[in-house]
């Protein structure tokens, strides 16, 4: 079955690390977007990706970075600069950033700073 | 740019209660509208959508009706459950130059 998959579902840290979430999508999508959702909050833009080799800041990129080396990855990286990681991350994919189509999300990660 | 207002939850009814969930938007061109709802611990989940003008998307006896004269896109379920509970988002796309736009989200709560 197609779709988007988040590893892991559930993440500690320990403050001053640097950490890695995962995501992985089948769908042929050429955007690829993370989100951060805080409890109880909306969702906020970290960066998005148009297509491989090429990624944006999004609304709230201090202190993650991002890389797109192939079409279905899209790894977020939250580093120690990041001052308040703590929060559910989603990440999604459409078939383009700037279409008329709605966004496929992966089941998120939980991560925590311990 | 694109904007997308909803009503403010947390929303608690009884169930079979009929529900009604506010969306309103401003965007350029013309936007596709969505509803997305995110069960607890989970990611979004596309619930429905609209991609024209007076078009009504439904599913799971949920629907909500692309009204371009008013701006809005109101959800709306005759007889909730329980397993219904979650947090709905509203959100539209276009082609206009402008990305995927959501709102910030209600909470609805169905008590037995």
């Amino acid at each position: 079955d197609g779709g988007i998959t988040q590893s892991p579902k559930y993440l500690f840290r320990k403050e001053g690390q640097n950490v890695t979430l995962s995501c992985e999508q089948n769908l042929n999508h050429d955007a690829m977007y993370w989100y951060r959702q805080d409890p109880g909050q909306g969702l906020r833009l970290i960066y998005y990706s148009q297509i491989v080799n090429d990624f944006q800041k999004g609304d709230i990129a201090e202190g993650y970075s991002v890389s797109r080396e192939k079409k279905e990855s899209f790894p977020l990286t939250v580093t120690s600069a990041q001052k308040n990681p703590t929060a559910f991350y989603l990440c999604a994919s459409s078939i383009g950033v700037y279409m008329n189509t709605e966004a496929f999300f992966g089941q998120g990660t939980r991560l925590t700073v311990v | 740019g694109n904007s997308v207002t909803q009503m403010e939850g947390p929303v608690t009814l009884s169930e079979e209660a009929f529900l009604t969930i506010n969306c309103t938007y401003t965007a350029t061109g013309y936007p596709s509208l969505f509803w997305y709802v995110q069960y607890p611990g989970e990611g979004l989940q596309l619930l429905l959508k609209a991609t024209k003008a007076d078009d009504k998307g439904s599913n799971k006896g949920f629907e909500a009706t692309y009204r371009k004269e008013t701006t809005s896109f109101h959800l709306e379920k005759g007889s909730v459950q329980v397993s219904d509970s979650a947090v709905y988002f509203c959100a539209l796309s276009n082609n206009a130059g402008n990305m995927l736009t959501f709102g910030g989200g209600t909470r609805l709560m169905v008590k037995p």
